[in-house]
């Protein structure tokens, strides 16, 4: 299963772009990376998701390196209530398997 | 997005009862639903596949005797916790991935926070 890697905690300013960084260099070419998100308590929510090209939808942007090997999640205008910790996953190839790492916790700041 | 419901949001219950919880697609049908466990301040811990007609397949470490699965329907799977112990105390947590691909993306339940006392 490809692993992920990502920082444990950021912070970001309401109102600025969070950029939350993850590495996956073992991914294969055929493996998705997925972003969900977690508010304390709660399910997880679903971010987005891609394969190769860079992906966009009314939550965030997701910008994959040409090698795949890393990827950043992008939340244009930051808000308090995005304060969660973000996961970055690669799905296993044939399954429907989301094997979750340890996230980033991002905490947004007035 | 598509709406996953869990009931009961929250149980307590005694020592060496069982407990059932329920995992609900509300908007659409699930061939494939997945129960996590969390604990507090760790990330989700994936216990088990589960396949709507058959077994489910459980992570390695995760007993099958003790965390029944059980997906009846397309809507609907349900994890009981037999012979509660305060160790499974836990936030337990379904997801449910639609019929429509293979890359589709899975929904989550708001989780049940189980405690065993």
């Amino acid at each position: 299963d490809a692993k992920t890697t990502q920082p444990t905690s950021m912070d970001c300013a309401e109102g600025r772009a969070a950029n939350l960084p993850c590495n996956h260099s073992t991914i294969s070419g055929n493996e998705y990376v997925y972003w969900y998100r977690q508010i304390h308590s709660q399910g997880p929510q679903y971010i987005i998701h891609g394969l190769k090209n860079n992906e966009t939808n009314e939550m965030a942007s997701l910008i994959i390196t040409e090698d795949r090997k890393s990827s950043t999640l992008i939340l244009p205008h930051a808000t308090l209530r995005d304060t969660a910790v973000y996961y970055c996953i690669v799905r296993v190839y044939n399954t429907d398997k989301l094997i979750f790492g340890t996230g980033t916790r991002l905490q947004v700041f007035p | 997005g598509a709406v996953v419901s869990q009931h009961p949001s929250w149980v307590i219950c005694k020592s060496g009862t069982s407990v059932k919880i329920e995992c609900r697609s509300l908007d659409f049908q699930a061939t494939t639903m997945f129960w996590y466990r969390q604990f507090p301040k760790q990330s989700l811990m994936l216990m088990a596949t589960s396949n709507e007609g058959s077994k489910a397949t459980y992570e390695q470490g995760v007993e099958k005797d003790k965390f029944l699965i059980n997906h009846a329907s397309l809507t609907l799977s349900t994890l009981t916790v037999t012979s509660a112990h305060p160790e499974d105390s836990s936030f337990y947590i379904c997801s449910a991935r639609g019929t429509k691909g293979v890359n589709t993306e899975a929904f989550f339940g708001q989780g049940t926070r189980l405690t065993v006392v």
